[in-house]
């Protein structure tokens, strides 16, 4: 079974818009990580936002959000204000367990477009 | 500060040669990892090296050899590409803090072809 599910593979938004990306997980690790990644048409990974299973409050970077429901095994990217150069592939991505250099596993991606 | 560099960052082999692709990080990490990524998909893990001097297989680790040169540099090897092995490589670093905080920052990427 996929550990990391994007179900949108492409997702439009209005410029100035909020956009909710999808993720859910399946673990069985009491301690882990969840990532949001932006990889824009040049191709690099770009780190967005950080959420720890253990965190109590849900993170926020900018006008990067991550709804993380546990019960539900959901780590949801939210983007608000959408601007044109948010137009890229998002990647969600789990580490798991409390060990150094712990393998990272990623979901298949949703492609964001934002029209103008 | 750099980050993370990879060269090249485009190559085209024909099926069979070899060629070795380069990684160094500049922000004294000490794990190291190497990822592909196939079109429409998200990375899958090849190799990582948690610490200098040791190395271990990720999901995808057939037809590649890496070296963890020093703290710096880790390298992957293709000993005889396969057209399997287009696809675009990614070689990641992190500070390797305890835990799952750790996070990888990414190169690149390069782009190889396989005829």
């Amino acid at each position: 079974a996929q550990k990391i599910t994007q179900t949108q593979p492409g997702m439009f938004v209005q410029e100035k818009e909020a956009v909710t990306l999808d993720c859910t997980y399946d673990t069985s690790d009491q301690s882990y990580g969840l990532f949001w990644y932006k990889q824009p048409s040049s191709g690099e990974m770009i780190f967005l936002i950080y959420q720890g299973s253990y965190d109590e409050q849900n993170a926020t970077e900018g006008r990067y959000s991550l709804n993380f429901q546990k019960a539900r095994k959901s780590a949801n990217l939210v983007i608000s204000a959408s601007q044109l150069g948010d137009s890229a592939m998002y990647f969600c991505a789990m580490r798991e367990g409390d060990t150094n250099a712990g393998k990272s596993t990623f979901g298949d991606g949703t492609t964001l477009t934002v029209k103008p | 500060n750099a980050g993370v560099t990879q060269t090249p960052k485009f190559q085209v082999l024909k099926t069979g040669q070899s060629m070795t692709l380069q990684c160094a990080q500049d922000m004294n990490h000490n794990s190291m990892y190497w990822y592909r990524q196939d079109p429409g998909m998200g990375l899958r893990l090849i190799y990582y090296s948690a610490s200098e001097g040791t190395t271990d297989k990720g999901e995808v680790p057939n037809g590649y050899n890496v070296s963890r040169l020093n703290k710096r540099e880790f390298s992957l090897r293709l000993e005889s590409a396969a057209p399997s092995q287009t696809s675009v490589y990614f070689c990641a670093s992190s500070e390797a803090r305890s835990g799952p905080t750790d996070t990888q920052y990414f190169g690149p990427g390069t782009r190889l072809t396989v005829l």
